[in-house]
């Protein structure tokens, strides 16, 4: 089974910290990988994406992918009482048309 | 900014009838998929599809699942005859081309069977 591993947490900062998520996954052959933000009640809304080694910055967030680990984490610098949300790991795997596979979600809790 | 829309909101229907679950692609889209989440759970996927025919479906999207994409703006999710285990939020995502491989979703149904 081809999946994407997350620790659930809850995850603690204090405000003004940095967030570091993290997430696994199996298949060697996954390409694409995002990382979505979902708010209890509410739809995963897409935060990052990244494809390639390295780091990928947007803001206050960073994505980090190494492929030979398969491994993918998301940073969140400043974290606000507003970035508490479930952090959901996705990677869309080999083969197929680009569907979605995600984690069970990192729920992150910022204290103010 | 351009955003995936869905309707109903929320649908309480009893098991055995059939519901259609509605959803607007951004406009410029090209591939569209149905997501369920049931409660505490992971989201999962059930459907792509592309160029007005599935491309590919999971083993929870049985015969009981059908999608259409009627004119050129509304895809659709029926089920036929619904379980209670159907309950779930039930999310449309969009992605733009081949090229592209982000996927926006939708605000979602929430569907209860009861």
């Amino acid at each position: 089974q081809k999946e994407v591993e997350q620790n659930s947490g809850p995850l603690s900062v204090p405000e003004g910290a940095i967030a570091s998520l993290n997430c696994t996954y199996s298949d060697r052959g996954s390409q694409s990988f995002f990382w979505y933000r979902q708010y209890s009640g509410k739809s995963p809304e897409l935060i990052m994406s990244i494809y390639s080694n390295g780091d990928k910055e947007d803001g206050r967030f960073t994505a980090q992918l190494n492929k030979a680990s398969q491994y993918v984490s998301l940073l969140i610098r400043d974290s606000q009482p507003s970035d508490s949300a479930t952090y959901l790991c996705a990677a869309t795997l080999s083969g197929g048309y680009q569907k979605v596979t995600f984690g069970t979600g990192t729920k992150l809790q910022v204290i103010p | 900014e351009p955003e995936v829309t869905q309707t109903p909101s929320h649908q309480v229907t009893q098991m055995g009838q059939e519901v259609i679950l509605r959803c607007v692609p951004i406009s410029n889209h090209l591939y569209f998929y149905w997501y369920r989440q049931i409660l505490g759970q992971k989201v999962e996927f059930l459907v792509s599809f592309y160029n007005n025919e599935i491309s590919e479906k999971s083993e929870i999207f049985d015969d009981q699942f059908s999608v259409e994409r009627p004119d050129g703006s509304n895809f659709t999710l029926k089920i036929r005859s619904t379980k209670l285990e159907d309950s779930a939020m039930y999310f449309c995502a969009s992605r733009r081309s081949g090229l592209t491989y982000e996927q926006y979703f939708g605000p979602g149904t929430r569907l209860t069977v009861t």
